[in-house]
């Protein structure tokens, strides 16, 4: 059973300081894995989306890497700035079939200190 | 130009009443998903639909019954609410199914029951 896990729970960190948001899975065999960004009160917005095929994604100051044989990812935003503070999800694709699933983790809550 | 909407944003309800909520998205896609994030902000899917078919029924109350009328709408029924349905339910749409594209989610309808 896939499960995905996120840790730390929460972090605060001062502006400007560079961050790694870590995310590991049980089941190596997953089709792609997600970030999302939620913010209080709103739904999910897609961040980066890295294929199995891949190591990496960048978009911005964002970069995404996946490590498929260590059950491993990881988000680093780089020169963090205050509107960064909202809830960073991870979620895992099953390997594709019909019956595929996105399992998803319980998420980092990022506090960027001004 | 809201590219997945939710209706209503917030519902309020006695226990044992049959709600609906509402999804809708412009964005084209194929794929719609509802998903329940918990009190504990963790977030799991209930139903996935492809072309207006279901593909992916997780255990879910049978109170519970998503209608997708045409492939832009995903709507979700709940019959006979009890407390423990109090959440926030997101509705979300993607290309494809199983995560091969980035899911694109509405800002979520706050259940609570009394």
């Amino acid at each position: 059973k896939q499960e995905v896990t996120q840790i730390p729970a929460a972090l605060s960190v001062p502006e400007g300081e560079n961050l790694v948001l870590n995310c590991s899975f049980t089941d190596s065999a997953i089709y792609n894995l997600q970030w999302f960004r939620q913010d209080p009160g709103k739904g999910l917005t897609s961040l980066l989306l890295i294929q199995s095929s891949q190591r990496e994604q960048t978009s911005g100051r964002l970069n995404a890497s996946l490590d498929k044989s260590s059950g491993r990812s990881t988000l680093y935003i780089a020169a963090s700035q205050p509107g960064d503070s909202a809830t960073y999800l991870c979620a895992a694709a099953l390997f594709m079939n019909r019956d595929d699933k996105i399992i998803f983790g319980k998420g980092t809550r990022l506090h960027i200190l001004p | 130009d809201t590219a997945v909407s939710q209706t209503p944003k917030y519902l309020v309800t006695q226990m044992g009443n049959d709600k609906s909520i509402k999804c809708e998205q412009n964005l084209g896609h194929d794929t719609m998903y509802w998903y329940k994030q918990d009190s504990k902000k963790f977030l799991k899917i209930m139903f996935s639909y492809n072309n207006k078919e279901l593909i992916i029924n997780e255990t879910v109350p049978n109170r519970f019954s998503p209608k997708s009328p045409d492939k832009a709408h995903l709507n979700l029924h709940i019959n006979s609410l009890e407390l423990g349905d109090s959440a926030v339910y997101f509705c979300a749409s993607s290309q494809a199914p199983g995560g091969e594209k980035p899911q694109h989610f509405g800002d979520g309808t706050r259940l609570s029951i009394l």
